[in-house]
């Protein structure tokens, strides 16, 4: 059974620190990686995607691939009490029938205190 | 902007009862797909279809159907729906060309 993994958390940072997430994969052959944000209540948000090994930058977010040894995180700058929300990460497997699946970690709970 | 749409934000319904919950997509996606969310277990996908009138099964479609009649309406059916199928439905839609999928705003159904 390929598995994404995450910490549950809570993961509790201050307002402005740096909020790091992280997630392991099984699969070797994963080509395609992504964050989502969750807000309590309301559907999965895409906030950031990495095909490649090495940082990928967006504003305040920065994920991280590092396929060699299996995880990606995602780096929350200058964190606000607005980012409190559950990450979920999620990467894309073959299914078959040329078309692929997500695989879903079942999130990390961030709570930024202010 | 992406735009996923789904038939109804809560659903109370009785045991037995034939369910349908809709989604439609306006970008002309290729790829829908049904999930469903429950605490402590994440996302798992229920079906999927990446074309009209074709279909896929995921990870737990026992209970469920579904059917894809146009390419932008993908409808989740539950036949004879049980207080196990109790939980929130997200209806997610993907180009062919890409890989980043996006969710609709989900159906929180309750069976009683």
């Amino acid at each position: 059974q390929k598995e994404v993994e995450q910490n549950s958390g809570p993961l509790s940072v201050p307002e402005g620190a740096i909020a790091s997430l992280n997630c392991t994969y099984s699969d070797r052959g994963s080509q395609s990686f992504f964050w989502y944000r969750q807000y309590s209540g309301k559907s999965p948000e895409l906030i950031m995607s990495i095909y490649s090994n090495g940082d990928k930058e967006d504003g305040r977010f920065t994920a991280q691939l590092n396929k060699a040894s299996q995880y990606v995180s995602l780096l929350i700058r200058d964190s606000q009490p607005s980012d409190s929300a559950t990450y979920l990460c999620a990467v894309n497997g073959a299914f078959g029938s040329g078309t692929y699946k997500y695989i879903f970690g079942t999130g990390t709970r961030l709570k930024v205190l202010a | 902007d992406v735009k996923v749409t789904q038939s109804s934000r809560y659903l109370v319904k009785r045991t037995g009862e034939k369910v349908f919950l809709e989604c439609v997509q306006d970008m002309d996606h290729e790829n829908m797909f049904w999930y469903r969310q429950d605490p402590g277990l994440g996302l798992r996908l229920i079906y999927f279809s990446y074309d009209v009138k074709m279909k896929e099964k995921g990870d737990i479609p026992e209970g469920y159907s579904v059917s894809r009649e146009k390419k932008e309406r993908f409808s989740l059916i539950l036949e004879s729906a049980s207080t196990n199928q109790t939980s929130m439905y997200l209806c997610a839609s993907r180009p062919a060309a890409t890989y980043e999928q996006y969710f609709g705003p989900g159906t929180r159904l309750t069976v009683t």
